[in-house]
């Protein structure tokens, strides 16, 4: 079945310093990639995401990369700050599929 | 940007009782409504996926007659959890998403305790 494998379960970076957390997906019909971060006991939030026409989006301080040949995707934050920690969950889904496949969560922690 | 709401946000509940939790889109019709549970540090944890005005399709070891899903308008879905067991005491996160769009939007989740 459908499969989202994530790493690191925890990481833990200098603030300032890049926080980098990927994905593989096994469903090689995904076509869409979201990233969600949950802050303890509140709802996930979309920060961003991306379709399978594009190799990399970026945000401001945050980007994506999508390999689909090696069905790897990947989350980076750069220029960390306290208030990124928190922890993200990457998904990915495919077209008319009902549901999102969540991968198993990266619990990000930003040092003073 | 989209909205959806949860009530109540949290509830306690003896073993053996029912709770019912609404999840609501409050500015746009949600074709479809998902509901997740997460535990805690672990992931959310799809449980059924609601179309408006049809049956719930629920994830394999899920037990429909003990989570009972009624989507019966574009705008609310509630999750009934029956027989309460200390054992369901969990996070239920709902999420709804629009016709033809891709992008789920999640509710402020529920926290469910059974003593």
């Amino acid at each position: 079945g459908e499969n989202v494998e994530q790493h690191p379960s925890t990481l833990s970076v200098q603030e300032g310093d890049s926080a980098v957390i990927k994905c593989t997906y096994s469903d090689s019909a995904s076509n869409y990639f979201p990233w969600y971060k949950q802050e303890l006991g509140k709802r996930p939030q979309l920060i961003i995401d991306i379709r399978s026409n594009v190799g990399e989006k970026k945000d401001q301080r945050i980007a994506v990369t999508l390999n689909k040949t090696a069905k790897h995707f990947s989350l980076h934050i750069t220029e960390t700050q306290p208030e990124d920690s928190a922890v993200y969950f990457c998904a990915a889904t495919w077209e008319r599929a009902s549901k999102i496949i969540f991968g198993s969560g990266t619990r990000l922690s930003i040092r003073p | 940007g989209a909205v959806v709401s949860q009530h109540p946000s949290w509830v306690i509940c003896k073993s053996g009782t029912s709770v019912k939790i609404e999840c609501r889109s409050l500015d746009f019709q949600a074709t479809t409504m998902f509901w997740y549970r997460q535990f805690p540090k672990q992931s959310l944890m799809l449980m059924a996926t609601s179309n408006e005005g049809s049956k719930a399709t629920y994830e394999q070891g899920v037990e429909k007659d003990k989570f009972l899903i009624n989507h019966a308008s574009l705008t609310l879905s509630t999750l009934t959890v029956t027989s309460a067991h200390p054992e369901d005491s969990s996070f239920y996160i709902c999420s709804a998403r629009e016709a033809g769009l891709r992008e789920q939007y999640f509710g402020p989740g529920t926290r469910l305790t059974v003593t």
